[in-house]
Parts: structure tokens; sequence; C-alpha cells
């Protein structure tokens, strides 16, 4: 069926490095994707979105890249900081009733 | 800053009593959401609702229930917790359909039944 899944539960970066962070969708129907940081403790924040039209968005510090060809999603963020640690969700929506969410990546930023 | 709120933040409870877990919002959204979600694990859609009076089941079946009698507030009910019952339960709105627009989330009610 329909799903989402991430490639790395955890990742581990030093700070100021650039964090990669990947999804794996499997519904090529699949039009709107967007990416969630939950920090402990509290509700999923959006970061960024991405349609199916376009392939890559920039926002602050945070790029997302789209292949619809290999139907994979990626969260890069610049200058990695501590505040960036947390657990990052991908989830898409293929025009019906609700996303479907990833398990999520956990974010370690270290000193 | 998203204007929903959902209280307690924390519950434990013994098995077999009756909970609700409340959730508003200010925004004036139509569409309410209720994820159930596992620490560090995907959110599963267990209810939503469209506007005043309706109310559907998500993808994971629960053994829970809603109301949407105003805009605003979805409560959620447990008639009878059980141990299996806990997680973390997260509650969200948007503005229009999920296709075109983010959700908001709640901070999370975390159910502990014992």
């Amino acid at each position: 069926g329909e799903s989402v899944g991430l490639h790395l539960p955890t990742l581990s970066v030093q700070e100021g490095d650039n964090s990669i962070i990947n999804c794996a969708y499997s519904n090529s129907a699949s039009d709107y994707f967007i990416w969630y940081k939950q920090e402990s403790g509290k509700g999923p924040q959006f970061i960024i979105d991405i349609r199916s039209n376009m392939d890559k968005r920039q926002g602050q510090r945070v790029t997302v890249l789209l292949n619809k060809t290999v139907k994979h999603l990626s969260l890069q963020i610049a200058a990695t900081q501590p505040g960036d640690s947390a657990v990052y969700f991908c989830a898409e929506n293929a025009g019906g009733q609700n996303f479907v969410f990833g398990p999520g990546t956990r974010l370690s930023v270290l000193p | 800053e998203a204007d929903i709120y959902q209280t307690p933040r924390y519950l434990v409870i013994g098995t077999g009593k009756k909970i609700t877990l409340e959730c508003s919002q200010t925004m004036g959204h139509d569409k309410m959401y209720w994820y159930q979600q596992d620490p560090g694990m995907e959110l599963h859609l267990i209810h939503y609702s469209y506007g005043v009076n309706s109310t559907e089941k998500g993808d994971l079946s629960s053994e829970s229930t809603v109301s949407r009698i105003r805009t605003e507030h979805f409560p959620l009910t447990l008639e009878s917790a059980r141990p299996s019952h806990t997680s973390q339960y997260l509650c969200a709105s948007t503005a229009g359909p999920l296709s075109d627009t983010e959700a908001f989330f709640g901070q999370g009610t975390r159910l502990t039944v014992v």
C-alpha cells in the first residue's frame, strides 16, 4: 500500500556542518510533500513544503529536493545548529483525506 | 505560533477509567484531526472532522470516539482505558484541504494507562 519511509532512523552531525535527511515514498500519485520538525515534548511543526511540479524549494537554511523519478525526498539543513536537534518527519499527500507520515529521523547535533 | 491547544499534557490513569482528551483551536479552522504516535514512530490518523457534526475514522483503528459540536473544539474520548492505549495523542487542524496546506499541531497529550 501507500507508504512513506525514511532511510535512516538516526543522524548525528557536527555543529556547523550541513545535514541531509532522506525520505522514500511509494505512491507515485503523491503531489504534495511536507517536512515537519518535532522537538521533544512538542507537536510537529511545519518546516517546508513542496509540490510535485517542483524539484527544489528553499527556505531559511533549509532546502527540500524532490526526485519524482526515484520517488525520493530530502531535507537539507545548512550550518546545522544545536536547536536543529529533533525528529524530522516527511509526509506525503496524494489528494486524499490525510497525509501519510514516515517513521521519523532523529537528528543529533554534536558540539 | 499555532493557536491549537491540548489538555492535559500528561495523564496517568488506571485501567477501565473513562478519559477525555481536549483539543481546541482559535484559528477558525474547519478541519481537525487526531493522530496517535508512539515514541519515535510515525503519526497515525485515528479520527478527523471536516466541520461541525462531521466525524470520520482514520486509517488506524481506534477504540476512541470523537465529537465536533463546535468548530473550535474536537475532544477525544476513551470509554474504558487499557494499557494498550498508552501513547501520545496529537491534535491538528488545517485551514483548507490537506493537499493544499500545512497542518498545525498541538503539543500533544502523553497518555499512560496503568
